[in-house]
């Protein structure tokens, strides 16, 4: 079966780095797109961006761009999501969630990583 | 890109049915036949049970239906149980601004 198992809890200083990682199982890991979608505490779900199928091609959301890299290990089913310069308002919990090429849907979402940032 | 408009809750008793919507532009939901819909309890991942504007995945009731007009999407809830209540969740493709979610709705069953 289809299964996305995130890494664990992280606390991070306002302007460090994090990397959360999201490892598939149960499918052709390169055959499809995985999305990274985060919600902060009492907010909705917020698009963060997109490491399709081949592994080259990224798209981030646009508030995001220049601070947020994806990426993905093929030999161990991996895909992570770094973003930099912390600040408090990246505090949220950070999904992982699978695309079939051009279904434009996300049918199996990870259980979620939360970030918090504090000083 | 601004978050789909969606009204921030709605109430029903067990039995009635409720109607949420999703608002966007000709960017996203106005222009494109991919707009999604998520369930959404606090504490679980999101699941999948609109996808194309009106399809249902395999497993979820017929109580759960979708349709677009226009840039505002919708999801109905027919024959409101218990279970439904949670977070629901629009979310839209916008082509080389990638995707877009709505606001978020909390259904509560009276």
């Amino acid at each position: 079966q289809v299964q996305l198992v995130q890494s664990g809890a992280e606390v991070k200083k306002p302007g460090a780095s994090v990397k959360v990682s999201c490892k598939a199982s149960g499918y052709t890991f390169t055959s499809y797109h995985m999305h990274w979608v985060r919600q902060a505490p009492g907010q909705g779900l917020e698009w963060v961006g997109i490491i399709k199928s081949d592994g080259a091609s990224t798209l981030y959301a646009q508030k995001f761009q220049g601070r947020v890299t994806m990426s993905r290990d093929t030999s161990t089913s991996t895909v992570y999501m770094e973003l930099g310069s912390l600040g408090s308002e990246d505090t949220a919990m950070y999904y992982c969630a699978r695309e079939e090429p051009s279904i434009f849907y996300f049918d199996y979402w990870g259980q979620g990583s939360l970030v918090t940032v504090s000083s | 890109q601004s978050a789909l408009t969606q009204p921030r809750s709605v109430s029903g008793s067990p039995g009635q049915s409720v109607t949420i919507s999703c608002t966007g532009t000709n960017s996203d939901v106005g222009g494109y036949k991919y707009v999604s819909w998520y369930q959404h309890h606090p504490g679980k991942a999101p699941k999948l049970i609109i996808s194309d504007v009106s399809k249902r995945p395999s497993g979820i009731p017929d109580r759960f239906s979708g349709s677009k007009s226009g840039n505002t999407a919708s999801l109905t809830i027919f024959g409101l149980q218990a279970e439904d209540e949670a977070d629901y969740y629009c979310c839209s493709y916008a082509g080389t601004n990638g995707y877009v979610f709505g606001t978020g709705t909390e259904v509560t069953v009276l």
